[in-house]
């Protein structure tokens, strides 16, 4: 089974511009979350996706937005982008079935702003 | 608000049992979660506990709950220098956020 992949897995942006990150999950599972992690703040959770509909939110700014497509693959988009922004962004696909959890990260697209 | 401490550093000599302890404070929680986190290996779910549980085991892995205390830990039995990691705490809350907290920096000691 292919693991969770993000893309990309590096990015450069500038401050003020938007940036969309890619996340395909484990074929089967139509749980796709998104965290961020920085030194500073270190892991967050951004929000969960299930079958195209957002089943919950982290506390982040309107700026963080995400959707989900029919084939579960998810996407975030940040606009304005901030210094702050700056930080590894992992995606989960997740699945659960009779009471059994499972969950796997991808590698993470790492973010710098500028 | 919605917080989970731990504490951040945890050193133990190779082949004792490690245990971290983690406290949470939102007494609805229902999910409890541990994540290992090893440098280039990205992030593991390692074991999770239904907050209606009180331990659950899984091979060298021991989840304790007080509930009453909000307390949470793991138990790594027969610690190995591959388990050197970051372990997170993480607390699924009644809004279905899920809270993580600081790390706590495992050293196994050879």
């Amino acid at each position: 089974k292919a693991g969770v992949t993000q893309t990309p897995r590096y990015l450069i942006k500038t401050r003020g511009q938007q940036v969309t990150l890619s996340c395909s999950p484990i074929s089967g599972h139509r749980s796709v979350s998104w965290y961020q992690q920085t030194p500073g703040q270190g892991l967050q959770f951004l929000f969960e996706y299930f079958s195209e509909t957002q089943r919950n939110k982290g506390n982040f700014p309107g700026r963080f937005s995400g959707r989900q497509f029919s084939n579960s693959r998810s996407e975030m988009n940040v606009s304005t982008l901030e210094l702050g922004d700056s930080a590894l962004y992992l995606c989960a696909s997740s699945a659960s079935s009779g009471g059994t959890i499972e969950q796997y990260f991808g590698p993470g697209t790492r973010l710098t702003v500028t | 608000g919605e917080d989970v401490e731990q504490s951040l550093f945890l050193s133990v000599r190779e082949g004792d049992s490690s245990v971290i302890n983690c406290t949470y404070t939102d007494s609805s929680s229902t999910y409890l979660y541990w994540y290992k986190q090893e440098p280039g290996a990205g992030l593991q779910l390692l074991t999770y506990i239904f907050s209606n549980m009180d331990m659950k085991q899984d091979q060298r892995l021991t989840v304790l709950l007080n509930k009453k205390d909000k307390h949470l830990s793991l138990r790594i039995a027969d610690t190995q220098t591959g388990d050197s990691a970051i372990y997170f705490c993480a607390a699924k809350t009644s809004y279905d956020k899920v809270i993580f907290g600081p790390g706590t920096s495992l050293s196994v000691i050879p």
